[in-house]
């Protein structure tokens, strides 16, 4: 059962740098979301997905672009990195609407960026 | 909007010894709640979750939690500890149709043998 499977694990970037994070779900979840992590802030939501082709803003949405162009991949975007989004990144999923719907998240086991 | 506020950051404790993580939440409609646990290095785990019933959730490794409407409260607790419960504990609430959740600032479970 694979779950929530997030690449790479660790990346290193230069300022300016574009890089793409990978997320897949085997779970057919509808519902899928990428946080950011930091010290003493918790988890940040920075965009979301409830479905293919629909994808919306969360808390902290600038300098990040995401797409869902199927079901089970939800990958997100640095389009010109910068030392403010050294963090580590989390991919969730969830059921939609459609299906059973709690809020459980479902996590996958992080990506830790660092911006140079 | 939904908030969520956990009221330590940081909790020390001996081993054995009972706890509590305390966490507020604010909401002007009706939400889940949830606990999650971070180990080092590992993503998040679902500890328990309250979506209605019973006031007093029960999670896994003796974990409890109870949910207290009128104090906007879902504090977390624990008869006693082990070592292996050191971790982070993230206190969250949801957005019950599209299960868009807003965590917690997170605390830190330090258990001293």
């Amino acid at each position: 059962n694979a779950g929530v499977t997030q690449t790479p694990k660790f990346q290193v970037l230069k300022t300016g740098q574009s890089m793409t994070l990978q997320c897949a779900q085997d779970m057919n979840h509808e519902y899928m979301s990428w946080y950011r992590q930091d010290p003493g802030m918790g988890l940040r939501l920075i965009h979301y997905s409830v479905g293919a082709g629909i994808t919306d803003q969360g808390e902290v949405p600038n300098g990040y672009n995401v797409s869902r162009s199927t079901t089970e991949d939800f990958p997100l975007r640095l389009l010109s990195a910068a030392p403010s989004q050294t963090s580590v990144y989390f991919c969730a999923s969830s059921y939609g609407p459609s299906g059973e719907s709690t809020g459980e998240l479902f996590f996958g086991e992080g990506s830790r960026l660092t911006v140079l | 909007a939904q908030s969520v506020t956990q009221l330590d950051s940081q909790v020390p404790v001996f081993e054995e010894a009972p706890v509590e993580l305390r966490c507020n939440y604010s909401s002007s409609v009706s939400v889940y709640l949830f606990w999650y646990v971070q180990y080092p290095n590992q993503g998040l785990q679902l500890l328990l979750k309250y979506l209605s019933g019973s006031t007093l959730v029960k999670g896994i490794n003796g974990f409890e939690a109870e949910f207290n409407k009128s104090q906007t409260s879902f504090h977390l607790r624990k008869p006693s500890v082990h070592i292996s419960d050191t971790a982070e504990y993230f206190c969250a609430v949801s957005d019950p149709l599209y299960g868009k959740l807003t965590f917690g600032q997170g605390t830190i479970l330090t258990v001293h043998p």
